[in-house]
């Protein structure tokens, strides 16, 4: 099956520090990843879209200076949140795109399972 | 953007039960995928089914894209079924092209 990680699984840090997240596709290259936020009993919401070798694509009201987002490789993408503050506090979910999975013409996402951020 | 409606937002039942959820879609869309979140946070891939029926199990799934609604049944529930099931669409078209757009859950407690 599409295995994609996420490290850490848990963060805490302190208010006014930087944390970054990856989210690796373990067996299978991923030209498209996505980040979610969810907050406590919510749905997902998307933040961004991060295509490997060019400029990540942010949905409307992310600060793409406070969240920063790098696809180096077809395998991985971070996701920095930069000078943290307690509202930045979240379950952050990547995902990634493989297509071909279902069909041809198919693109399933798989998920990673989430790092939960804490920030104090 | 497209909206995804999904119903019931909670249902209970005893181990055994059947079950049926929905998720309504306000236009048309070129993936549509069915997700089981655990009470750990992961989202567990159920089915990629932008049209038509497929089973997986105790689970199957149909989607009738033309009137823009799919349905997850589940079958002789087990209290492991318990969590949340999200409902996720791309839209054909425009500029969501490729981005999942998730209903809001139906949060399923299954009891012993």
């Amino acid at each position: 099956g599409a295995v994609v990680s996420q490290h850490p699984s848990w963060v805490i840090c302190k208010s006014g520090t930087s944390v970054k997240i990856e989210c690796r596709s373990l067996d299978f290259q991923a030209t498209t990843m996505f980040w979610y936020r969810q907050f406590p009993k919510q749905s997902l919401m998307l933040m961004a879209t991060s295509n490997e070798g060019s400029k990540a694509t942010y949905e409307q009201g992310v600060e793409k200076d406070k969240f920063l987002i790098n696809h180096a490789s077809l395998t991985l993408s971070t996701l920095t949140v930069t000078s943290a503050h307690p509202e930045d506090s979240s379950f952050y979910i990547c995902s990634a795109r493989r297509p071909g999975a279902s069909g041809v013409n198919s693109y399933e996402q798989y998920f990673g399972p989430g790092t939960r951020l804490t920030v104090t | 953007g497209i909206q995804v409606e999904q119903s019931p937002p909670d249902l209970i039942l005893q181990e055994g039960a059947n079950s049926t959820l929905r998720c309504n879609f306000s236009d048309s869309v070129n993936n549509l995928q069915w997700f089981h979140q655990n009470p750990w946070g992961q989202l567990i891939n159920l089915f990629y089914i932008p049209s038509g029926t497929k089973q997986n199990g105790r689970l199957s799934a149909t989607t009738v894209a033309t009137e823009r609604y799919s349905l997850l049944y589940i079958s002789s529930s087990q209290t492991t079924d318990s969590g949340v099931y999200f409902c996720a669409v791309v839209n054909r078209g425009g500029t969501s092209y490729g981005k999942l757009t998730f209903g809001q859950g139906t949060i399923l407690t299954v009891h012993p």
